[in-house]
């Protein structure tokens, strides 16, 4: 079952910029995008982009979603301690007819 | 508000069967796919299982593939998960989830607080 890659963690600083990324090949991130989760420890996932970026009513707009190529970003600015948790792309995968997550980054914020 | 509730989970020995439920209220329960997903304490998250808003397309990862079976009732706002054949691997935290479309898209838009199933002998 094809997979999505992501860093297995990320750190930066307190006001600063995280940039998370979400490699996968053509069939998959290339020609559909990736959604975004985020998770804190002990609840349940929060949606924050669908695979074409749009951003749901709730998230911040420091939050941002993109796409270049075969690598799907999601963009944090202004880094707040309540961003530190972990972030899953995923994305469905026609050829497979599966849905595909990635590994998940876990944000640190110094 | 979109509200999922889980039920089902529990303590099973291997080999058995259990049958999660989710009952889904808040929103047009027959406009949108569902889905569930599972979690190992810890880990990363693990697509299971996903349905059309008509029950007419199911797709499964190969990890449950010939050994889960996902349905809904639409007339009851409900999702289900038939597993059989349960392995040590198979425990989880089980999620229910609420596509953003018709079809799974992977949008995963709403998630419920999960049902925990434990495979041990």
């Amino acid at each position: 079952q094809a997979g999505l890659s992501q860093p297995p963690s990320v750190s930066a600083g307190l006001g600063q910029t995280a940039t998370l990324t979400c490699t996968g090949n053509s069939n998959i991130v290339g020609s559909g995008g990736a959604a975004w989760l985020q998770q804190h420890q002990g609840h349940p996932p929060t949606f924050l982009f669908s695979r074409n970026n749009r951003r749901p009513s709730g998230i911040s707009e420091r939050f941002s979603a993109s796409r270049s190529g075969n690598i799907a970003s999601l963009t944090i600015t202004g880094l707040q301690t309540e961003d530190e948790a972990d972030y899953y792309c995923s994305t469905w995968d026609s050829s497979l007819s599966t849905v595909v997550f990635g590994g998940g980054t876990k944000l640190t914020v110094l | 508000e979109v509200h999922l509730v889980e039920s089902g989970g529990g303590l099973v020995q291997p080999g058995t069967s259990l049958r999660l439920s989710c009952a889904a209220s808040g929103f047009t329960f027959d406009d949108y796919a569902m889905h569930w997903v599972r979690q190992v304490p810890g880990r990363g998250l693990e697509w299971v299982s996903g349905i059309s808003w008509n029950n007419g397309v199911s797709n499964y990862a190969d990890s449950v593939k010939g050994r889960f079976t996902i349905s809904r009732d639409n007339a009851r706002n409900s999702l289900y998960l038939q597993m059989q054949n349960l392995r040590t691997e198979d425990t989880a935290l089980y999620y229910c989830v609420k596509d953003s479309y018709e079809y799974s898209s992977s949008n995963f838009e709403n998630w419920g607080q999960g049902t925990l199933v434990s495979v041990s002998s």
